[in-house]
């Protein structure tokens, strides 16, 4: 079975510019995540779904940030415009309603300059 | 606000060792705690977790202890393996939904 797939697995853009992030979660999974990772803070929940609704995005830093779930198997994570401090890794995870345990996919790196 | 944190960034331990990793935690409305490792390049792969009606769970070389009254979460591994060499990050789930708080991450190095 094929795990979380996100892409593109790097991204190298200039500030001002729309980044669009993808991920594919596990087949039959319930929850959809995103995080992000710094150094300084750590993963950071940004925003998660369940049956592809929206369910709380207090984690999202700003307007600029947006996050869709159109189908159970597509999401993305939208930056415009995007600006230095975004740059990080940004991962997708999926799990089940059963558990508390998250399948990470492999991560975006993210570097505005 | 940091609900979770991992005060010790990193940690080298010697091949055959014990390797002790800590997080405390703010918040006593927390009901499932886990680990997760992570190796460069890849996302975190669930390792373990406990739930808050526990105090103790073993799995293989990897054990977690959960202590309530101190807000405190630690993983023990039991003879580290140079394998082993990840970043260790801690998370907790609240109890009022899928809520998750991760730690910044403790960075292990087992020294063959």
């Amino acid at each position: 079975d094929a795990g979380v797939i996100q892409s593109p697995r790097h991204e190298v853009t200039e500030m001002g510019q729309e980044v669009t992030l993808r991920c594919k979660p596990i087949s039959g999974h319930d929850y959809l995540f995103w995080y992000r990772q710094t150094m300084m803070r750590g993963l950071e929940l940004l925003i998660y779904f369940n049956n592809n609704v929206p369910i709380d995005d207090s984690g999202m830093p700003e307007d600029r940030f947006s996050a869709k779930m159109p189908n159970a198997s597509f999401s993305t994570l939208k930056i415009q415009p995007s600006e230095p401090r975004d740059s990080a890794v940004y991962f997708c995870a999926s799990s089940l309603a059963s558990g508390p345990e998250q399948f990470f996919g492999p991560g975006t790196r993210l570097t505005v300059l | 606000d940091q609900q979770v944190k991992q005060n010790s960034p990193s940690l080298s331990v010697q091949e055959g060792r014990i390797s002790i990793l800590n997080c405390d935690y703010t918040n006593s409305m927390f009901d499932y705690f886990l680990w997760y490792k992570k190796y460069p390049a890849e996302g975190p792969t669930f390792l373990i977790s406990i739930s808050s009606i526990k105090d103790k769970n073993e799995d293989g070389r990897f054990t977690v202890f959960l202590n309530k009254s101190a807000k405190h979460l630690s993983l023990h591994i039991v003879p580290s393996q140079p394998g082993d060499s990840a970043v260790y990050f801690c998370a907790v789930e609240s109890n009022t939904g899928n809520q998750f708080y991760f730690g910044t991450g403790t960075s292990l190095t087992v020294i063959p």
